[in-house]
């Protein structure tokens, strides 16, 4: 079954770093998303992309994130400059309908700034 | 904000009996889902239950859906011990593509 895959699984990196996560949805899905998810807390949502652009964004994807869909699998998330609470596990997700149906996450980046 | 919360936050059941997790939210849905999270893993969908049913059935889920007091359960039938999760709703408002939001969730321990 197709599932979505992230990489690295794990990363740690020193505060004001950049960083890369990358992700590959399942390969005929349009609707793309991260969410991360702070040790103990909610999952929240940070961004949707659809159609090679920004859907919706939320509050906490300021200037220092950025997206990119550089090819045809792969599904990015940049962090610029990182900050201590930016620690946190994200997840990419992917869905084939308009948003709102069944996403499907992957096993997520543990993302470690100290 | 429109955000799902659980109750309980944790609950602790023998195998074979049932589990049953329950979630509130503040506004108007178009759909409601389940999520299942292995401790330290991915999010595994469950169930999606839209605005305009009142229950749905998958193997040994069973979802309901309330709008009129904006709430939903989940119930787990003839739980085992591969069932230990934590487990979370998220509601989509349908108004934005695809915005998910989550609950606290409920972490659920199913002792053998």
């Amino acid at each position: 079954e197709p599932e979505v895959t992230q990489t690295p699984s794990h990363q740690v990196t020193q505060m004001g770093q950049e960083v890369i996560l990358r992700c590959v949805p399942i390969s005929n899905h349009l609707y793309f998303y991260w969410y991360r998810q702070i040790l103990g807390q909610k999952v929240e949502f940070l961004v949707s992309f659809y159609n090679n652009e920004i859907s919706e964004k939320s509050e906490i994807f300021d200037d220092q994130f950025s997206v990119e869909r550089p090819d045809g699998s792969n599904f990015t998330l940049k962090i610029r400059s990182t900050k201590l609470e930016d620690s946190a596990m994200y997840f990419c997700a992917s869905s084939k309908d308009r948003g709102g149906e069944t996403q499907y996450f992957g096993p997520g980046t543990r993302l470690l700034v100290l | 904000s429109q955000q799902g919360e659980e109750d309980p936050q944790a609950l602790s059941i023998q195998e074979g009996e049932n589990a049953t997790m329950n979630c509130s939210y503040k506004t108007s849905i178009n759909n409601l889902q389940w999520y299942r999270q292995n401790s330290g893993r991915g999010l595994v969908h469950l169930i999606l239950i839209r605005s305009n049913e009142r229950e749905k059935h998958s193997g040994r889920l069973r979802v309901t859906l309330d709008t009129s007091k904006k709430s939903s359960s989940l119930l787990i039938t003839a739980s085992r011990a591969a069932d230990t999760a934590s487990y979370f709703c998220a509601t989509y408002r349908g108004s934005t593509l695809g915005r998910l939001y989550f609950g606290r969730g409920t972490q659920l321990t199913v002792w053998p």
